[in-house]
């Protein structure tokens, strides 16, 4: 079974500073790998994914993301902070980029951002 | 180009009551999924839809269940609601083959 390990249920930064939320998987196959951002009382917008390919994968936003296979992570960056950012943070994972996909979220990171 | 729409907003309703949440898909999709994000918690994954038939579930009971009609929009249903219901219940659609999902604003169900 897949699963989805998100270090820290909080993280605080101050704006213009570096952003890192991490995120490591389980997966038995080739990984299919999200990261969705939710604001206060909305739904999910998905801010990047990686399928194949290059394993730097740039978002939204100015966020990043890297595939690590060895070391099963797939961690979100952001050079500088914005006010703007703040906001639940959801990596997922899933086993098929077919188009019937189950994805599977970890339990979320909330991003603070003070000024 | 109108996004995935969901239908109610809020819901309040009481223990042992059903419920049916609706859900229509962002323009040109064909599967719509449904998931439960309980309050503090990421989604869990309750079914998902394409051509009409259930294609994959989750791990919920049998009181959850759905149905896609031929304009691709959806319902869920739930019976004999318990309080452990009340959760954001979010409609994600997708196009097959392509592999992202675009998910709706959720609608609030709390069980009293």
């Amino acid at each position: 079974a897949q699963s989805v390990t998100q270090l820290g249920s909080h993280v605080s930064v101050s704006e213009g500073a570096l952003v890192l939320l991490r995120c490591n998987y389980s997966s038995s196959v080739p990984p299919y790998l999200f990261w969705y951002v939710q604001y206060p009382n909305q739904g999910l917008q998905l801010l990047l994914k990686y399928t194949t390919g290059a394993t730097l994968v740039k978002g939204i936003n100015g966020f990043e993301a890297e595939f690590k296979k060895s070391e099963t992570s797939f961690h979100l960056t952001k050079p500088s902070a914005h006010m703007s950012d703040a906001a639940e943070y959801f990596c997922a994972v899933s086993d098929t980029g077919t188009g019937f996909q189950k994805l599977v979220f970890g339990t979320g990171t909330r991003l603070l951002v003070s000024p | 180009d109108a996004g995935v729409t969901q239908s109610p907003t809020h819901l309040i309703k009481t223990r042992g009551q059903q419920v049916t949440l609706r859900c229509s898909p962002k323009s040109g999709h064909d599967t719509v999924s449904w998931y439960q994000q309980a309050l503090g918690q990421g989604p869990q994954f309750i079914f998902q839809y394409y051509e009409e038939e259930e294609r994959q579930r989750g791990n919920f009971p049998d009181r959850f269940s759905g149905h896609q009609f031929p304009n691709y929009s959806s319902e869920l249903n739930v019976n004999a609601l318990l309080l452990g219901d009340s959760a954001l219940y979010l409609c994600a659609s997708g196009q097959v083959p392509t592999d992202t999902q675009y998910f709706g604003p959720g609608t609030r169900l709390t069980v009293l």
